[in-house]
């Protein structure tokens, strides 16, 4: 089955312990990102990835990491998590060009 | 930056009423693309409309790409409690990051 995989769907961290959660996809996708959301403001790009090794800022960067080593891989690091980050994440992929996202059923993070 | 407006931002109806969402944007978008997210899961693709004035079809779902390609519209003919949930709409730019402006969404309730 097509799927986008994030791991953990709940974490409760406290403020300043490095975290990091987890996105695989099994569809070939050259096209990876990561959003945020949350109420009143919606979906909202962290970072994207167009390829491995290529990533960049999307609208709200400050205070996380990305990696692409693997065309499957985009894991989402927090390095020092602050109570402003306590948010439902999710990850996409996509071809570009050709359809839509495929997303994560999401990781609902608290950071107290 | 681009920015996509949805209206209305909650509704509720009863079972077999008709309705129509909008999304709207001062921007040409090349493509728009409609998403229904329910609780605890990721935004779900149902469309894309890529040609001003496109017109489709999902069985009980008509989506329309205004002409001017700034515009959409959701229309749901005798809904049912099985459509409940966050309606999404997204605009791609066609820049080189292939990334998607969303709306901020249309809660629906349709109740039995």
């Amino acid at each position: 089955e097509a799927q986008v995989t994030q791991n953990p769907r709940y974490l409760i961290t406290v403020t300043g312990k490095k975290l990091t959660v987890t996105c695989s996809q099994n569809m070939n996708h050259e096209y990876m990102s990561w959003y945020r959301q949350d109420p009143g403001l919606g979906l909202r790009q962290i970072y994207y990835s167009m390829n491995v090794e290529v990533t960049d800022k999307g609208d709200v960067p400050e205070g996380y990491k990305v990696s692409r080593k693997e065309k499957r891989n985009f894991p989402l690091i927090l390095e020092s998590p602050s109570p402003n980050q306590t948010s439902l994440y999710f990850c996409a992929s996509a071809r570009p060009g050709v359809g839509g996202y495929t997303f994560g059923s999401g990781t609902r993070l608290t950071v107290v | 930056t681009q920015l996509l407006e949805q209206s209305p931002q909650f509704l509720s109806i009863q079972e077999g009423e008709n309705l129509t969402v909008y999304c709207n944007s001062s921007s040409v978008f090349s493509s728009l693309q409609w998403y229904r997210q329910e609780p605890g899961e990721g935004p779900v693709l149902l469309v894309t409309v890529v040609t001003g004035g496109e017109v489709k079809k999902l069985k009980r779902l008509t989506f329309q790409f205004g002409d001017a390609r700034k515009d959409s519209s959701l229309h749901i003919t005798a809904a049912q409690p099985g459509d409940t949930g966050l309606y999404l709409c997204a605009g791609a730019g066609g820049g080189s990051n292939y990334k998607l402006t969303f709306g901020k969404g249309t809660l629906l309730t349709v109740n039995p």
